[in-house]
């Protein structure tokens, strides 16, 4: 079974610029969570979603950052526009909806953002 | 404010050692303590601990938690080079719909030879 997959792997913008990162979850998968993974502040969790639906977006930074998911299987995130302190290697994760083992989470790649 | 606090920071050991990995924390509602290990991409999976006292073992990993004194460690034995990799902490509490993750800054361990 393929993991979760995220899109792009690398992103290189100029600062103003709107950036769409993409993910995939784990088929199955009942909740899926945004982090972002900066030096200064390690993983932050910005935005989680349970059957589609967002539960806690305490995390995003502002409203430049919006996420979605319109299906079991494709979730966006999306920073309209970009600054350079953006910059960060943004997490997909996904859990499975099983009691305590929904704590289990489950790691993409990864998509690492320059934002210039 | 939860709090996940790892110590050290970062560790250099040779290899064949024995390192011991600390986390302490302070959440509202604890589920559950997991750890993950970080090399050069995603953060993966190594153990979830729920229950005080019972030691969780892979490998030459071992792991346990101290519900009453709000910490976990991680130990490593006969470290290899293999090891190298920032090692994280997180901590799920219970939300009502579904558990949050809050993870400590991580310890970066260094294996030489």
């Amino acid at each position: 079974d393929a993991g979760v997959i995220q899109s792009p792997r690398h992103e290189v913008t100029e600062m103003g610029q709107e950036v769409t990162l993409r993910c995939k979850p784990i088929s199955g998968h009942d909740y899926l969570f945004w982090y972002r993974q900066t030096m200064m502040r390690g993983l932050e969790l910005l935005i989680y979603f349970n059957n589609n639906v967002p539960i806690d977006d305490s995390g995003m930074p502002e409203d430049r950052f919006s996420a979605k998911m319109p299906n079991a299987s494709f979730s966006t995130l999306k920073i309209q526009p970009s600054e350079p302190r953006d910059s960060a290697v943004y997490f997909c994760a996904s859990s499975p909806d099983r009691g305590v083992s929904t704590d289990t989470q489950y790691f993409g790649p990864g998509t690492r953002l320059t934002v210039l | 404010e939860d709090k996940v606090v790892q110590s050290p920071l970062s560790l250099v050991v040779h290899e064949g050692d024995t390192v011991t990995l600390n986390c302490s924390y302070e959440v509202t509602n604890f589920r559950s303590l997991l750890w993950y290990k970080q090399e050069k991409k995603a953060p993966t999976f190594l153990f979830m601990l729920t229950s005080s006292g019972i030691e969780k073992k892979s490998g030459r990993l071992s792991s346990i938690l101290d519900k009453k004194e709000l910490f976990s460690i991680l130990n490593i034995t006969a470290t290899q080079t293999g090891d190298s990799a920032i090692y994280l902490c997180a901590v799920g509490e219970s939300t009502g719909t579904a558990s949050k993750l809050t993870f400590g800054t991580g310890t970066r361990l260094q294996v030489t030879l």
